[in-house]
Formats: C-alpha cells, structure tokens, sequence
C-alpha cells in the first residue's frame, strides 16, 4: 500500500464510450502524475501537475484530457480511444522536490 | 537529453543466484537515480535510490551504486529468491523547466526459480 489509490483497476470500453480514471492521495503530496505502460515499451510520462496546475503534456491525443480538482485528486478522461491505447495506466504523486514518487497500482485498460 | 538503459530482459535465475541488473543513464544536472520493482498485476514500488555520486541504495538485500565516473547505477543481490520475481526498472529523476521529471528504463524481467 503506498497511499496512492487507482479506481477502477480493470476497464474494457468500446471506441464511441466515454469513461474516466480516478487517482486519489491523501499523503499531502502536491504532484501529481499520469504514465502510460504498454507491453514491451518504456513506461510513458503523459501529464504532470504541480499544484493543481497543469505542467507538462507529454504529446498527448485530446482524446486523453486530464483533470486535477485538488492536490489530492487526479481523473483522466477518456473518449474515443483506439485499442491502441490499450495499457496499464499508472498514477503517480510526489512531494514537489522529494525525491522518489508513490505509485497507484493502475488501471488496466482494454479498448474494444 | 535524458535517458535510462538498462539490460534487456528476461532474466533466469536459479534461487540464492547472485544478480545483478545493469543500468546506465545520460543526463543534464545532476539527477536522482532509482530503482523500482513492480510484481504482477501491481504498480511500482520504490525499491531504493541515490541521491548523489558514491551513494550507496540499499534495501531487501538489493544494492546499487551511483557511479557518476560510469554513469551507471547497476543492481546487484547476493542471494535472490522465488518472491524477488518481478520486473525492475531503473530511473532518473531530473529538474527540468521548473517541472520534476523521471525518466523510465524500459524494465528488465526477474524469472527465480526454485
């Protein structure tokens, strides 16, 4: 248990559905982060917020938009994917210049 | 730029084999280096990490080095075992434009078996 907490942990969704992802930390962290894991490829930073703003866009399609309510709360929402974007999708949070980040246990995503 | 390469998996062990897992980075400043294990059907887990050159990370029996000379930051374990069965990644962690960024190796296979 790492306190970062990843809802749901499996999803199957068809191209036209809409569906969002939900990373929740209550460590007091104030970053926070989305990774893509797909087989066989280097783990992907996608998006970074710092204090409920937005600081990097890894060249994510729109068809991936972030959200960041609070410092605690991270959702990304989804629409329109491709069954390439099939993956595992890790949340991650830090304690700005701390060091090491806390990973979620992801969501496995399947796009049908 | 920044990058992490570490050996290509899979890796085979017999139990209390010893292992070791290399990793080498580039980089621009002086990053953070980590390593990170992640089991079946679980996220990533900090295993352990080095702040600076000549540091020393250790934890669970794993051990690596931050050897700036190499630029490398290889994990070694005396004695493995069935439960050290896991994917491993080696990172760095770099400032960069006022954002913290960390940089992924592509991961490296554990297979020990009894």
């Amino acid at each position: 248990e790492t306190g970062v907490t990843q809802t749901p942990r499996h999803l199957v969704m068809g191209m036209t559905n809409k569906k969002s992802l939900k990373c929740e930390q209550h460590l007091g962290h104030n970053a926070m982060y989305w990774y893509k894991q797909s087989a066989k490829k280097p783990l992907e930073l996608m998006f970074v917020y710092n204090f409920k703003e937005q600081t990097e866009n890894n060249s994510v399609p729109s068809r991936f938009s972030p959200e960041c309510p609070n410092s605690s709360h991270l959702f990304l929402h989804l629409h329109t994917l491709q069954p390439e974007d099939s993956a595992l999708y890790l949340c991650a949070s830090s304690q700005g210049r701390q060091v090491e980040a806390f990973f979620g246990q992801g969501t496995r995503l399947t796009v049908v | 730029g920044n990058s992490v390469t570490q050996m290509e998996g899979p890796v085979t062990l017999s139990e209390e084999a010893f292992l070791t897992i290399n990793c080498t980075y580039t980089a621009t400043g002086y990053p953070s280096l980590f390593w990170y294990v992640q089991y079946p059907g679980e996220g990533l887990q900090l295993l352990l990490k080095a702040t600076k050159a000549d540091d020393k990370g250790s934890n669970k029996g794993f051990e690596a080095t931050y050897r700036k000379e190499t630029t490398s930051f290889h994990l070694e374990k005396g004695s493995v075992q069935v439960s050290d069965s896991a994917v491993y990644f080696c990172a760095l962690r770099i400032t960069q434009g006022g954002s913290e960024k960390l940089v992924f190796g592509k991961g490296t296979k554990l297979t020990v078996n009894p």
